[in-house]
Parts: structure tokens; C-alpha cells; sequence
């Protein structure tokens, strides 16, 4: 069984277009994240939600909007796609606020905008 | 804001030998992680150090922590093919915790073990 599991694995499409990036996780954590590695794989924290709720909210352009209509599931809305877009986008759950957390990660999400 | 810096940032070793990854970050923390990275795929803890002097070992790699110098070392002995991966270390600062899993990571270290 996937723990924290991410669909598509890979996505493509054209500059300007909507996609939508889904992220389910089996463990019963009740905080998930958004997270984005660019093309020299630096990681960076986009968002965080625990129990549905809004906690992190980096400096991310809002054509990038994330929802959670429960606990385990975590999707991430992106509009009008970029060239800079592309990127791997990691999803990840942690069954703690604040605490001792260790975060599981989905396999990633390859989006190339062209 | 927490900068988190890992050297060197690429490390061509060859098996059998022992190497040492480093991990810098600037501001308090206990609390810190080891991922590891396999090409197009996703990151797999390794480690986790929460306490100043913690030191963790699993097979050929070991971690430690010093929170004084705010620093984090991964060593590898007697390197074999396998261990070639990309390694992350990850930093949660010191907030009342109100840092919420707000992981900082650094820029990785490209690891190629040949023989």
C-alpha cells in the first residue's frame, strides 16, 4: 500500500493552461504539504495543511491554489502554467503539529510547461 | 530566515572509502533530518536527530548532531555502488512549536559511489 500517494506522475501541457495535481495519504496524519524541487533539486515548502486548515503559505504566486476537502487528501490547483513552473512537485503528510515530525513523501508529481 | 547549507554539494568517491557529508544551518535548532533522494524518485528518511549530541547509525551511514555549532554530519564508511543517491539534510527550527513542520532543506549532495 502507497502511504502517500500522488497523481499524475508526470504531467504535460502548454503555457496557460490549468492543472490540477492530486496528493492522498493512508497513514492518518493530520498535517499534509505541498512542496516544489526545481531543476538543480532545491526543495522548497509551498504550503501546509492540518486538519483541512491553511498553516504554511509560502511566497508562492497565487495562480498556485491549494485544497483539502479532508484530512488525507491535499490537491494543488495550478492556473494559467509557466515556462518556471516546471518542476517536480513533491506532496508529503507528518502525523504531528509542530512536535517531532517526520515527513513521508509522495513519489512527485514531473510537470514540464511548454 | 533559516539558511541551510550542505558540503560538498557533489561527492565522487570510491567504494571502500569513508567520507564525511556536512550540514550547516543558522538558527536554533534540535531538530534535524536526513533524507535520501534516488534519481526520479522520492525522498526516504534516513535519519532523525533530536538532541544535541544525538548520533544515529544504520548500515554504512551515521549521522550526527551538534546543536552548538549547528551542525549535522552524515559519514559514510566503506562506500559500496548502493549508496549512490542524492542526500538531503532538513532543518525544523526552534519555534514553541509553532513551526508546523516547516522543513528547510539543503541543496543536496549529489553522491556517486564507483568502483
Amino acid at each position: 500500500d502507497t502511504a502517500v500517494s500522488q497523481t499524475p506522475k508526470y504531467l504535460v501541457t502548454q503555457m496557460g493552461n490549468d492543472k490540477s495535481i492530486k496528493c492522498e495519504q493512508n497513514l492518518g496524519h493530520d498535517t499534509m504539504y505541498w512542496y516544489k524541487q526545481d531543476s538543480k533539486k532545491f526543495l522548497k515548502i509551498m504550503f501546509s495543511y492540518n486538519n483541512k486548515e491553511l498553516i504554511i503559505n509560502e511566497t508562492v504566486p497565487n495562480r498556485f491554489s491549494p485544497k483539502s476537502p479532508d484530512k488525507a487528501h491535499l490537491n494543488l490547483h495550478i492556473n494559467s502554467l509557466e515556462l518556471g513552473d516546471s518542476a517536480v512537485y513533491f506532496c508529503a503528510s507528518s502525523p504531528e503539529r509542530g512536535g517531532r515530525p517526520i515527513q513521508y513523501f509522495g513519489a512527485g508529481t514531473r510537470l514540464s510547461v511548454l | 530566515e533559516l539558511k541551510v547549507e550542505q558540503n560538498p554539494l557533489f561527492l565522487s568517491m570510491q567504494e571502500g572509502k569513508n567520507y564525511t557529508i556536512y550540514c550547516n544551518y543558522s538558527t536554533t535548532s534540535d531538530r534535524l533530518y536526513w533524507y535520501r533522494q534516488d534519481p526520479g524518485k522520492s525522498l526516504e528518511s534516513l535519519f532523525v536527530l533530536l538532541s544535541n549530541g544525538a548520533v544515529k547509525q544504520e548500515g554504512r551511514l551515521m549521522a550526527s548532531l551538534d546543536t552548538k555549532a549547528r551542525l549535522s554530519t552524515l559519514h559514510i564508511t566503506a562506500a559500496v555502488h548502493d549508496l549512490s543517491a542524492t542526500y538531503f539534510c532538513a532543518v525544523l527550527p526552534n519555534a514553541g512549536g509553532t513551526s508546523y513542520g516547516k522543513l528547510t532543506f539543503g541543496q543536496g549532495t549529489i553522491l556517486t559511489v564507483h568502483p
